[in-house]
Formats: structure tokens, C-alpha cells, sequence
């Protein structure tokens, strides 16, 4: 069974500097994989998905990158902001959605 | 994208009783998921809604206790049936457009407090 394992559980950073989420996962054989941000109390919002053909993907500040073969994806934050401040999912898709535990990233003003 | 729509957003239930949960996706989509998220937990899948017919439960999870309806391509509801306090959790309904490619979008949860 895929297995999907995110560290650090718990991120705390001053404002502007660069961070790294990271991401694994047991089984390589996936389609995609997927990064998501989760306000407290909230749902999950959709921040970038890469294709198991691809190696990465970027939205503004965000950049994601996968490798499949080592079963490691990282999400890069630039410049972080306070409003930053959230837990960050992964999730990978094979015969299902398998999601990880997630990073609480706090960004201190 | 998909805008998920999910009502209600936040329930205090007593013990006994059943809620449900209504899902509205603004386009046609094929895939749709209800998923539970304990305090500090990440997600768990509870069943697959299929349209017409009835949901796939995931291992832990029955139909008697949590019925779940799929009419047609946009809209699903949950029920969470005769309510304890360990059923206290964030339910989130999610839509996919394709089976395994495409990118699955969440509504913004419906949390559940049991007393």
C-alpha cells in the first residue's frame, strides 16, 4: 500500500526567507502528484499538480518539483509571507488519492 | 477547475441523531469523494460517490452509518447516522475531472461536533 510521509510535521520561519516542504512516497508507480494548502478548520485548496511525466511546476512564489524514481517531491516557497501561514498536503494518485500528513508552516511577521 | 460548494460548513449534533451533508460542484465532473479528517489528522477516504448507483466504501467505513447519494454528475450528499462523539471531525467533499490524471479540487468542509 502507498505510503506518503511529509517532514518536517512542523515548520516556523521568519518573514522572507525561502523554505522546502518535502514529500515521499513508498510506491512510484503514480500518475500525479499534487500540493494543497489547508487553512485550520478549513478544506483543502489546490496549489500545483504535476504530471508523473513531469519534473516540476510553478505558480508565482511556488515551485514543485517530482522524482518519481526516489519517490520524493519537494515544494519550494520564495519569500515567504505571514499570510504563508498554513498546512501544506501532499497527495499522490495511483489506483486512489493517497495524502500525507502535512506541514504546519507558521511565518512569523 | 471545479468550485465545490458544501453546506453545512460548521454542525453541533446530539448523540443519536443524523446529519446530512450537501455537495454541489459547478460543472459535471466523474469523480467525487467524501472524505473524514480527525482533529490533527490528515485525510481518510470514506467512499467513492458514483453517480446512479451505489458508493464504494473504503475498509472501516459501512453504508448504514454513512449513507452517501450521487443523483447525478454535480451533486452528492453524505449522511453520518446516529451520531456519537467519535464521529466529531471536518467531512470534505471532493470532485476530480479524469479517474487518475486530473486534479482533484475539495469544498471547504463541513465541521462536525457531536456532543
Amino acid at each position: 500500500k502507498q505510503e506518503v510521509t511529509q517532514i518536517p510535521a512542523a515548520l516556523s520561519v521568519p518573514e522572507g526567507e525561502n523554505l522546502v516542504l518535502n514529500c515521499s512516497f513508498t510506491d512510484s508507480a503514480i500518475y500525479n502528484l499534487q500540493w494543497f494548502r489547508q487553512d485550520p478548520g478549513k478544506g483543502l485548496t489546490s496549489l500545483l499538480l504535476i504530471q508523473s511525466s513531469q519534473r516540476e511546476q510553478t505558480s508565482g512564489r511556488l515551485n514543485a518539483s517530482l522524482d518519481k524514481s526516489s519517490g520524493r517531491s519537494t515544494l519550494y516557497i520564495a519569500a515567504s509571507q505571514p499570510g504563508d501561514s498554513a498546512t501544506y498536503l501532499c497527495a499522490v494518485t495511483g489506483n486512489q488519492f493517497y495524502f500525507g500528513t502535512g506541514t504546519s508552516l507558521t511565518v512569523i511577521p | 477547475s471545479a468550485v465545490i460548494s458544501q453546506k453545512p460548513s460548521r454542525d453541533i449534533c446530539q448523540r443519536g441523531t443524523s446529519l446530512t451533508i450537501q455537495c454541489q460542484v459547478d460543472s459535471q465532473v466523474t469523480m467525487m469523494f467524501w472524505y473524514r479528517q480527525q482533529p490533527g489528522q490528515s485525510l481518510t477516504l470514506i467512499a467513492t460517490a458514483n453517480q446512479g448507483s451505489e458508493a464504494t466504501y473504503e475498509s472501516g467505513f459501512v453504508i448504514d452509518k454513512f449513507p452517501i447519494s450521487r443523483p447525478n454528475l454535480t451533486f452528492s450528499t453524505l449522511t453520518v447516522s446516529n451520531m456519537s462523539p467519535e464521529d466529531s471531525s471536518i467531512y470534505l467533499c471532493s470532485a476530480g475531472t479524469a479517474s487518475n490524471t486530473g486534479e482533484l479540487f475539495f469544498g471547504e468542509g463541513s465541521r462536525l461536533t457531536v456532543l
